[in-house]
């Protein structure tokens, strides 16, 4: 079973700094992984999805790095700004499913 | 992404009686949908995994008699939660999987509420 960590739980920091979120899984035969964010009483919203083969992936703002050997991801958010504040969740499919394990998520609060 | 519905967004219901939960792919047809269970503060729990045209497979610990799963077109899905209970109130969400990206997209959830 595919068992997903998330550090930290919570993360509080001044507008303008950067970001950076852990994720790390235990088995590493995944399909890809997948990077997400929740408002408060909302759905997830996809940021970004790094293959298998990818090392990282980019989208604005947001960086995402994978290290399949490690069984690590870390999600970077350049310049944060108080809209980021959200919680951030990382999830992977196994090879042999399409199931998602989720971690328990690191709640932002970016201080305005 | 790929847009995905649920309806409704909020329900409040009594204690015994059971409540429908739809969940619609809009952007492509999927025979693979998945419904979650989420508690206040926590992460996302796979109840089951719906897959059309066939029985839906429940996780570990999911009573099927309790959570009713039909996945009868390539673009619907329902989750019915029956006699339900107060201990059954909570944020359910459901994904759809776009088959060969194996990539999930969710819906915006459903808050319940049962009286």
């Amino acid at each position: 079973k595919q068992e997903v960590t998330q550090i930290p739980a919570a993360l509080s920091v001044p507008e303008g700094e950067n970001l950076v979120l852990n994720c790390s899984f235990t088995d590493s035969a995944i399909y890809n992984l997948q990077w997400f964010r929740q408002d408060p009483g909302k759905g997830l919203t996809s940021l970004l999805l790094i293959q298998s083969s990818q090392r990282e992936q980019t989208s604005g703002r947001l960086n995402a790095s994978l290290d399949k050997s490690s069984g690590r991801s870390t999600l970077y958010i350049a310049a944060s700004q108080p809209g980021d504040s959200a919680t951030y969740l990382c999830a992977a499919p196994k090879k042999d499913d399409y199931k998602l394990s989720f971690g328990a998520g690191t709640t932002v609060t970016v201080r305005a | 992404g790929a847009v995905v519905s649920q309806h409704p967004s909020r329900v409040i219901c009594k204690s015994g009686t059971s409540v429908k939960i739809e969940c619609r792919s809009l952007d492509f047809q999927a025979t693979t949908m998945f419904w979650y269970r989420q508690f206040p503060k926590k992460s996302l729990m796979l109840m089951a995994t719906s897959n059309e045209g066939s029985k839906a497979t429940y996780e570990q610990g999911v009573e099927k008699d309790k959570f009713l799963i039909n996945h009868a077109s390539l673009t619907l899905s329902t989750l019915t939660v029956t006699s339900a209970h107060p201990e059954d109130s909570s944020f359910y969400i459901c994904s759809v999987l776009r088959q060969g990206a194996y990539e999930q997209y969710f819906g915006p959830g459903t808050r319940l509420t049962v009286t």
